[in-house]
């Protein structure tokens, strides 16, 4: 079975460009997160999803990001516009059960740097 | 919302020897703890949770423990072999269904 794919792995951009990311979650996982990671730290939650439905998007700063998940599969994350301390890893990750329940699967990460 | 302390942030010890990385929440509502791991460019990946009403957990060298009066809980490695060697996180889920990560811990197990 397939685990959650990310596209794209590296993306190098100028600041005040837009970009986007793409995850496949695993077939059948219902909850969807967005994690932002900096080098040497923890994953922090941008947003997270049951099904279509953005349940926490408290951390998402929405002056410039954005996150959809249409029909409750695949999801984009969009940064319009970067800026220079946006340059992180963004990783998705999915899960099966409810999110105080299960355990979370993670994707190889897209890795941003903003020049 | 949910607040994680990990410590120590980088543990280097000898090849065979034990390694522990204690975890604090403040959540009193959390009831779910796993633990990641991490190697460098790699995804997070699970090696052991534990659940709010068990105490202790092992799996072959790897055991969790958790204190839920003190809010605490600890990865334990013992015969630590250079394969150990990456970032780990552990993770509380809270009453708000919210994930929270440690900082990390950076373990390197010299040969």
């Amino acid at each position: 079975e397939a685990g959650v794919v990310q596209s794209p792995r590296y993306k190098i951009i100028e600041k005040k460009q837009p970009v986007a990311f793409w995850c496949n979650p695993i077939s059948g996982h219902n909850t969807l997160y967005w994690y932002l990671q900096n080098l040497g730290q923890g994953p922090e939650l941008l947003i997270r999803y049951e099904n279509e439905e953005a349940v926490d998007d408290s951390q998402l700063p929405k002056d410039r990001f954005s996150a959809e998940r249409l029909k409750g599969v695949d999801s984009t994350l969009k940064i319009q516009p970067a800026e220079l301390g946006d340059s992180a890893v963004y990783l998705c990750a999915s899960s099966l059960q409810r999110a105080n329940t299960g355990e979370l699967f993670f994707g190889e990460g897209s890795r941003l740097t903003v020049l | 919302g949910e607040n994680v302390e990990q410590h120590p942030s980088t543990l280097s010890v000898q090849e065979g020897d034990s390694a522990v990385i204690k975890c604090t929440y403040s959540d009193s509502a959390s009831n779910y703890f796993p633990w990641y791991k991490q190697e460098l460019g790699k995804r997070p990946q699970l090696i052991i949770d534990i659940r709010s009403n068990v105490g202790e957990k092992k799996d072959q060298r790897i055991a969790v423990t958790l204190n839920k009066t003190a809010k605490h809980f600890s990865l334990h490695i013992t015969e630590t072999q250079p394969e150990d060697s990456a970032v780990y996180f552990c993770a509380a889920f809270g009453g708000y269904q919210k994930v929270t990560f440690g900082i990390g811990t950076k373990l390197q197990v010299i040969p």
